[in-house]
């Protein structure tokens, strides 16, 4: 089965300042893998996705995420965050399933971005 | 376009009462279903899944049980509440195997 590590529960960092959200997921043949947002007391939207093809992949905000396929890797990163980027962040791979998806989450990073 | 409704927001049940929560998908056919559970600091956890109607698969025992009576309803129940099922619950759809999923707004249950 798959499983998914998120190496910080929670990361502190300053307003303008980069950060990188770190993801490491346990191999597989092939592995869709994907970002997930979530803001206090709302569901998960979907930040970004890798499929297949470029390794790195980018989100509409300003964040981005490299699939390693060495180390096992899918860490997201944000070269200057925004207060509103605050929200806990879930790295998800897909498990396989020949219906369809289904995902298997970390257990979350928080991001506090302070000012 | 697609969308998914989740009720209640929120709810408050003493130990030992029933339980339904109710989510419904628009805009497609055929979902595959899901059910999820968050408890803090923990990640989210695959109750069941479905792929058809009257179809449900269980990922891990539990005190709950899920029903899909039409093609995009999706019902989590149980007869009999425990404090250890206090958590947020939500549900998503998705379909084939490269799609995401995407996910309601969630049911905070408290059980006290």
């Amino acid at each position: 089965a798959q499983s998914v590590t998120q190496l910080d529960s929670q990361v502190p960092v300053f307003e303008e300042a980069p950060v990188e959200l770190r993801c490491n997921y346990s191999s597989s043949v092939s592995v869709y893998l994907f970002w997930y947002v979530q803001y206090p007391n709302q569901g998960l939207q979907l930040l970004l996705k890798y499929l297949s093809g470029s390794t790195l992949v980018e989100s509409i905000n300003g964040f981005e995420a490299e699939f390693n396929k060495s180390q096992t890797s899918f860490h997201l990163r944000k070269p200057s965050v925004h207060i509103s980027d605050t929200a806990e962040y879930f790295c998800a791979v897909s498990e396989e399933w020949e219906y369809g998806n289904k995902l298997v989450f970390g257990a979350g990073t928080i991001l506090r971005v302070k000012s | 376009s697609q969308t998914i409704h989740q009720w209640p927001a929120t709810l408050v049940q003493p130990v030992g009462s029933p339980l339904s929560l109710e989510c419904t998908v628009e805009g497609t056919s055929n979902p595959n279903l899901y059910w999820y559970r968050q408890a803090a600091g923990r990640g989210l956890q695959l109750l069941f899944y479905s792929v058809g109607i009257g179809q449900i698969s269980s990922e891990v025992p539990q005190n709950l049980s899920a029903s899909r009576p039409q093609d995009r309803q999706f019902i989590l129940s149980s007869k009999k509440l425990l404090l250890s099922d206090s958590g947020f619950y939500l549900c998503a759809w998705g379909t084939g195997r490269v799609s995401p999923l995407h996910f309601g707004n969630g049911t905070r249950l408290t059980v006290t």
